[in-house]
């Protein structure tokens, strides 16, 4: 079945960029997703991209896309405190599933 | 704000009791998940429902039942539950679901579960 790997922890300074890193491992996803959880909340959808495109800008997120590596960043510009939270990534599956990654905890630190 | 959402937000149940989780989405989504979440891990899936029939069950024991009385609600029945069925229950929604595909979901902030 699909296997999705992310970092566990990721450690920024404010204002810095962030690169949350993700791999997965079937090429036929149409979909891949990036989620943010908050302590104590659901999962935030973020952002998108569809597997046609290799890469999508959304205000402070960049998502990259290389379809050949199996390879899905999220970048996140001038990082701020609020963005501390754990990050998921997710793929869709031809069996109409979403696959996640075990998530990647991003601390920013003043 | 989430656009689903989900009530109680927390539960403290007996092993003998019965109890229902509610979730209800105004986004005219026809499909609509649950999932559960132990802390620390990603969610799991466990039913999916498109156009208010159940289409996915995830080998989901018989003591979680789910309903889905119309497009806009999703219920999860419980009933015996074990200490080990307590997590984050978390529902989601997305425009559609395909049988080899599925559109971005949109999740609620969940009901923590607690079983005595």
């Amino acid at each position: 079945g699909e296997d999705v790997e992310q970092s566990l922890f990721l450690s920024v300074r404010e204002g810095d960029s962030s690169v949350i890193n993700c791999t997965y491992t079937d090429s036929s996803s149409t979909y891949l997703y990036w989620y943010k959880q908050e302590p104590g909340a659901g999962l935030q959808l973020l952002t998108y991209i569809f597997s046609n495109m290799d890469m999508k800008q959304d205000q402070r997120l960049t998502v990259l896309l290389n379809k050949k590596d199996k390879h899905l960043s999220l970048r996140i510009a001038d990082t701020q405190t609020g963005d501390s939270a754990i990050y998921f990534c997710a793929v869709n599956t031809n069996a109409g599933k979403s696959t996640f990654g075990d998530g990647t905890t991003l601390t920013v630190k003043p | 704000d989430t656009e689903v959402t989900q009530t109680p937000k927390h539960l403290v149940m007996g092993m003998t009791n019965k109890k229902s989780l509610k979730c209800e989405q105004h986004m005219g989504h026809r499909a609509m998940y649950w999932y559960k979440q132990k802390a620390k891990k990603p969610p799991e899936l466990m039913f999916v429902y498109s156009y208010e029939k159940l289409s996915i069950n995830e080998s989901v024991p018989s003591r979680f039942s789910p309903e889905c009385p119309n497009s806009s609600l999703l219920n999860l029945h419980l009933h015996a539950l074990q200490p080990e069925d307590s997590a984050l229950y978390l529902c989601a929604s997305s425009q559609a679901w395909f049988g080899d595909s599925n559109q971005p979901q949109h999740f609620g902030d969940g009901t923590r579960l607690s079983i005595l």
